[in-house]
């Protein structure tokens, strides 16, 4: 079965550097893949959805990238802040359904 | 536009009793799912439905149920409650397939 991996362990880096999260995919490559973040007692937030054909998308100071051959996306934060400090998690469709599985996230801490 | 709204914030129950979560989606979005997220767990589908029918489901016990209205609102019931059924409730609505979701801030169930 499909299954996500998302670096468990905390990531802690400084304010103004460049954040880099990692979600591994098994088995077969979805048609896409998203991301959220996700604060302590809230429901995740979505923020970017990158397609199998696309190799990188960017939104303001967000850019992922889908690497199929990999099965691997990248999550980056550039100049981060710590006001970024969150869980991210990422999502994936399982094939012919509408029925996502979640990774269980990184927590990624910005130091001021 | 008004966000996702699940009600109620948090529930106590007692083992052996049942209860409903309330959800109503994005006005327009007409596919709702409902996800369990737990500590040890990460977030784990239970259910999709889309104009009223159920779609997907997850892997859980028929104890966890849900339906959907016409007017999108869904709801989720729990029956004969379990300490391990304590966790937080997250509904999610979305425009579509390929579209990210729009998750509620959830209901935090505590069974004793």
């Amino acid at each position: 079965s499909q299954k996500i991996e998302q670096n468990s362990e905390a990531l802690n880096i400084q304010e103004g550097k460049t954040a880099t999260l990692t979600c591994n995919y098994t088995n077969y490559s979805p048609a896409y893949l998203q991301w959220y973040r996700q604060d302590p007692g809230r429901g995740p937030v979505f923020l970017l959805l990158i397609r199998e054909n696309e190799k990188e998308k960017r939104k303001e100071r967000l850019k992922v990238t889908f690497d199929t051959t990999l099965k691997q996306s990248l999550f980056h934060i550039t100049a981060s802040q710590p006001a970024d400090s969150a869980t991210y998690l990422c999502a994936i469709p399982t094939s012919g359904t509408y029925k996502y599985i979640f990774g269980t996230g990184t927590r990624l801490k910005v130091l001021a | 536009k008004a966000g996702v709204t699940q009600t109620p914030r948090y529930l106590i129950k007692t083992r052996g009793q049942q209860v409903t979560l309330s959800c109503s989606p994005i006005s327009g979005h007409r596919s709702v799912s409902w996800y369990q997220q737990t500590p040890g767990q990460g977030l784990q589908f239970l259910f999709e439905y889309f104009s009223e029918t159920q779609r997907n489901k997850g892997n859980f016990p028929g104890r966890f149920s849900g339906r959907q209205f016409s007017n999108s609102r869904s709801e989720m019931n729990v029956s004969t409650l379990e300490l391990g059924d304590s966790a937080l409730y997250l509904c999610a609505s979305s425009f579509g397939i390929g579209y990210g979701y729009t998750f509620g801030s959830g209901t935090r169930l505590t069974v004793v």
